[in-house]
């Protein structure tokens, strides 16, 4: 059973970077025809796709973030990670990783999600 | 590009069945048929319940069904049950530069 696992630090500082890992058991992170990608929950809001990765190496960002954030792998430890600088309070979310599949379209595997503040 | 609309609530009894509305444009909804839908409890992880518009992941209740008529996509539970009281989310390939197109989220009360 494929399992994932966000780690990182729960509390940043405005202007700071996010930086977010995702681990992979269960399943090898190299295994063709996924995307591996990271979603956000502000606090009583809904989801927001932040992007992703495909097993090519590829990476796909929301617009609205794309020049605030990288994503990458490290297929020799199995986990992918987030990186968002200059970050603001509204940042503040839960944030989940997940395996995409199809066309990177739907997230059959989550992580539990871990939430992230931003506050000086 | 804008979220998917989807209705803020709805609500429905034991055994009756509700449809949850998803609409989107001719460039994400309307022109793929790759429309998924989560279930998400109030502080958990999302379920993927439904994906590629209708086909339901192993272990999801045959309840729940997916369908598509122009650029509105919708989900139908039926027979429904307390336990499917929760947030639902509609999500669309939105093309492969901006793949994933979410809903605002829908609230389901069983009354």
């Amino acid at each position: 059973q494929l399992q994932l696992q966000e780690s990182g630090p729960g509390l940043v500082k405005p202007s700071e970077t996010l930086s977010l890992t995702c681990t992979v058991s269960g399943g090898s992170i190299s295994s063709s025809g996924f995307y591996w990608g990271w979603i956000r929950q502000p606090p009583g809001k809904g989801l927001e796709w932040i992007g992703s990765i495909a097993y090519s190496g590829s990476t796909y960002y929301d617009p609205s973030l794309k020049s605030r954030v990288a994503i990458s792998v490290d297929t020799s430890n199995n986990h992918f990670s987030l990186k968002l600088n200059s970050v603001t309070a509204t940042d503040t979310a839960v944030y989940y990783c997940a395996r995409l599949a199809g066309y990177g379209e739907h997230g059959d595997y989550w992580g539990q999600g871990t939430l992230v503040t931003v506050s000086s | 590009q804008s979220a998917l609309t989807q209705p803020a609530s709805v609500s429905g009894s034991p055994g009756q069945s509700i449809t949850i509305s998803c609409t989107g444009t001719s460039s994400d909804v309307g022109r793929y048929n790759l429309v998924s839908w989560y279930q998400q409890h109030p502080g958990k992880a999302p379920k993927l319940m439904i994906y590629e518009g209708s086909k339901r992941p192993s272990g999801v209740s045959n309840r729940f069904s997916g369908s598509k008529s122009g650029n509105t996509a919708s989900l139908t539970i039926s027979g429904l049950q307390a336990e499917d009281e929760a947030d639902y989310y509609c999500c669309s390939y939105a093309g492969s530069s901006t793949p994933v197109l979410f809903g605002g989220g829908t609230k389901l009360t069983v009354l």
